[in-house]
């Protein structure tokens, strides 16, 4: 198994400013994924990190308003650029050990007023 | 992205009554099953996956899969309050690298 920890738990952010998610690993993980859930609602896949390389985005995620970075095999940070109401949402961070289930962090409750 | 389609969307079972949800792949790339519990607050957890037809038990959970239809059920016997929670259905690929795409999920109520 492996444990994610995310920081902040929870954050208040202007419409137009920027803020970072950091997620990490209490083990090496290849590939860590980002989800996006609004209240109640399925998990949508935003992207996927892996060490090194540019994260790949899905379809009406871009990098331009979410940079992802994955600098070593523990850790991932996910940035929110010119955050706006719509982006209120909890964001979380997983990894998923070789053939073994998807675990996921605690998430991070974001709020844009 | 959803290629998971999960029924139905909320459930309201009698404590000790029998919950039963429902998960259909679109893709036949997509056919390995993960049922994953999401309690307020917190982080989906996963309960069980399930890879060959027929039916897999754990516990209280039992799974039922059929590969020609994609079909894959959850039913939970002996419901608890404690089981109030959104149910996701995840179906990979195999390719560990892929992430599973999650379905829409059920909120499943279990009354006292």
């Amino acid at each position: 198994s492996v444990l994610l920890y995310q920081k902040p738990n929870r954050d208040i952010c202007q419409s137009g400013t920027s803020l970072k998610i950091q997620c990490v690993a209490d083990s090496q993980v290849v590939s860590m994924f980002w989800y996006q859930q609004f209240q109640e609602q399925s998990l949508m896949l935003m992207a996927t990190a892996n060490e090194g390389s540019e994260a790949t985005y899905e379809s009406g995620f871009t990098k331009d308003k979410f940079p992802i970075s994955r600098p070593n095999l523990t850790f991932s940070t996910l940035t929110v650029n010119n955050a706006r109401p719509g982006d209120s949402s909890i964001y979380f961070c997983s990894s998923r050990p070789y053939y073994a289930e998807q675990f996921f962090g605690p998430g991070t409750r974001l709020t844009v007023l | 992205q959803q290629k998971v389609q999960q029924s139905p969307e909320s459930l309201s079972v009698p404590e000790g009554g029998m919950a039963s949800l429902n998960c259909t792949s679109s893709d036949r790339n997509f056919q390995y099953f993960w049922w994953y519990r999401q309690h307020s607050g917190e982080g989906p957890k996963a309960l069980m996956s399930i890879f060959s037809d027929g039916d897999k038990k754990e516990g209280r959970f039992t799974a039922h899969l059929n590969k020609a239809s994609l079909h894959v059920s959850l039913h939970i016997r002996d419901s608890q309050p404690s089981d109030s929670a959104l149910y996701f259905c995840a179906v990979s690929d195999g390719n560990n690298n892929n992430a599973p795409r999650f379905g829409a999920g059920t909120k499943l109520s279990v009354k006292p």
